[in-house]
């Protein structure tokens, strides 16, 4: 166990909905990572946050958007959904620079 | 543009049958690679973090090694239960302060008992 809790585990929704993927972190780690991963592109970096504060962007579509709260927890919110947007979702953790990052089980999202 | 390549993109090796994967990059100042393993259906579990050149590290029947330019795992003797696919991370520089992980695509290894 990673001790990175996402919710929920699977998600099924039509085409234009909206949807709030949730993440909880490792105690003590103050950066939340955000990634998409299906099956032929791999792990995409979508966005970081430290500490409540966007950190870094990486492909991150505009209709996406994503927060860190006071309370470290993370939520990714996916609006207008496409087909194309049906992937595993991933949170992951870390304490600080440098190291590695721990991975929650994921949310498996379905657009139909 | 930073890129992570991992070759093979599959392996299949008899149980006892011993290989590397590899995990080249084209980051400069590279600030940290890391070993993961993903079964199906689940998140990346963390193996290995290597820091500069020359290091190596090692659990149960995987070493992770490093070079300027490149990262090799190697399973030795492997079993069943190490069939997983094997995902390579790279830490660049901190640009503006960007801390980004990049994730090469992985190699999926296959133990046949």
């Amino acid at each position: 166990d990673s001790g990175v809790t996402q919710t929920p585990k699977h998600l099924i929704t039509a085409t234009g909905q909206r949807v709030t993927l949730r993440c909880s972190p490792r105690s003590g780690d103050l950066s939340v990572y955000w990634y998409q991963q299906s099956l032929d592109q791999g792990l995409q970096f979508l966005i970081q946050y430290y500490n409540g504060e966007e950190r870094a962007k990486g492909n991150i579509l505009e209709r996406f958007s994503a927060q860190q709260f006071p309370d470290l927890h993370s939520e990714l919110n996916l609006s207008s959904l496409e087909l194309g947007d049906s992937a595993l979702y991933f949170c992951a953790s870390s304490a600080r620079d440098n190291s590695p990052l721990h991975f929650g089980n994921g949310t498996r999202l379905t657009v139909t | 543009e930073d890129q992570v390549t991992q070759s093979p993109e599959a392996l299949r090796l008899q149980e006892g049958e011993s290989s590397s994967l590899n995990c080249s990059y084209t980051v400069s100042g590279l600030r940290g690679l890391f070993w993961y393993r993903q079964d199906p259906g689940k998140g990346p579990e963390f193996l290995f973090t290597l820091y500069s050149a020359g290091e190596e590290k090692e659990k149960e029947r995987l070493k992770a090694t490093l070079t300027k330019k490149e990262s090799f795992l190697h399973i030795t003797a492997p079993k069943p239960e190490d069939s997983a696919t094997y995902l390579c991370a790279v830490q660049p520089p901190v640009m503006n302060r960007d801390d980004k992980i990049i994730f090469g695509k992985g190699t999926r290894l296959h133990i046949l008992p």
